[in-house]
């Protein structure tokens, strides 16, 4: 019953590159947020987007939201290694996450 | 106070125990949630309380009971568990449902 999807499953990539990752979901929201996830540990909030908006930032974070293709993208820029986690999408109202990916920040 | 705390950090139990995990925040936060994650794996939505009513209940099995004494509390009991339900389990609170949420660090369970 997962509602997101995200792409790409991995990323590898140097500090100081940006990181792009996609989400797409299913059926209409109210919002969408990103979290991060260290390994093993509790999730963090990044980010909200509401439906009725089309781009956000947050300090190093920029999301946007296409409501009509149903998809979303987080991009990190300037990355560094404390960046290394798993990212996910959720959506409201369902509550279900997207499948994640998996961010790889080389020193 | 912007913290969820969850206990016990880590616990295992056998299949014929009866164990609880507990969960609290002092955020003034009216919406809870229960989350189980699988390694390599999104969180799953458990049960969602919203001003201390189970407002969603994602088909859980009864040997999940939850429990939300107050605002604050949030329990979950467990009885009769299955090896597959080793996981981790993740609590969160939210100022109100929909609204970004807090998650703890959560409790590792070990079901054997």
């Amino acid at each position: 019953s997962q509602q997101g999807e995200e792409d790409p499953q991995a990323l590898s990539i140097q500090e100081g590159e940006n990181a792009t990752m996609n989400c797409s979901y299913k059926t209409s929201i109210n919002n969408l947020q990103w979290y991060r996830q260290n390994s093993g540990r509790g999730l963090v909030h990044l980010i909200l987007i509401r439906s009725n908006e089309r781009e956000k930032h947050s300090g190093r974070l920029r999301v946007t939201l296409d409501t009509s293709k149903k998809s979303s993208s987080l991009l990190i820029t300037a990355s560094r290694a404390a960046d290394t986690a798993s990212y996910f999408c959720a959506t409201d109202p369902q509550f279900y996450f997207g499948t994640g990916t998996s961010l790889t920040v080389i020193p | 106070d912007t913290e969820v705390t969850q206990t016990p950090k880590h616990l295992v139990m056998g299949m014929t125990n009866k164990k609880s995990l507990k969960c609290e925040q002092h955020m003034g936060h009216r919406a809870m949630y229960w989350y189980k994650q699988k390694a390599k794996k999104p969180p799953e939505l458990m049960f969602v309380y919203s001003y201390e009513k189970l407002s969603i209940n994602e088909s859980v099995p009864s040997r999940f009971s939850p429990e939300c004494p107050n605002s604050s509390l949030l329990n979950l009991h467990l009885h009769a568990l299955q090896p597959e339900d080793s996981a981790l389990y993740l609590c969160a609170s939210s100022q109100v449902s929909g609204y970004e949420q807090y998650f703890g660090p959560g409790t590792r369970l070990t079901v054997t």
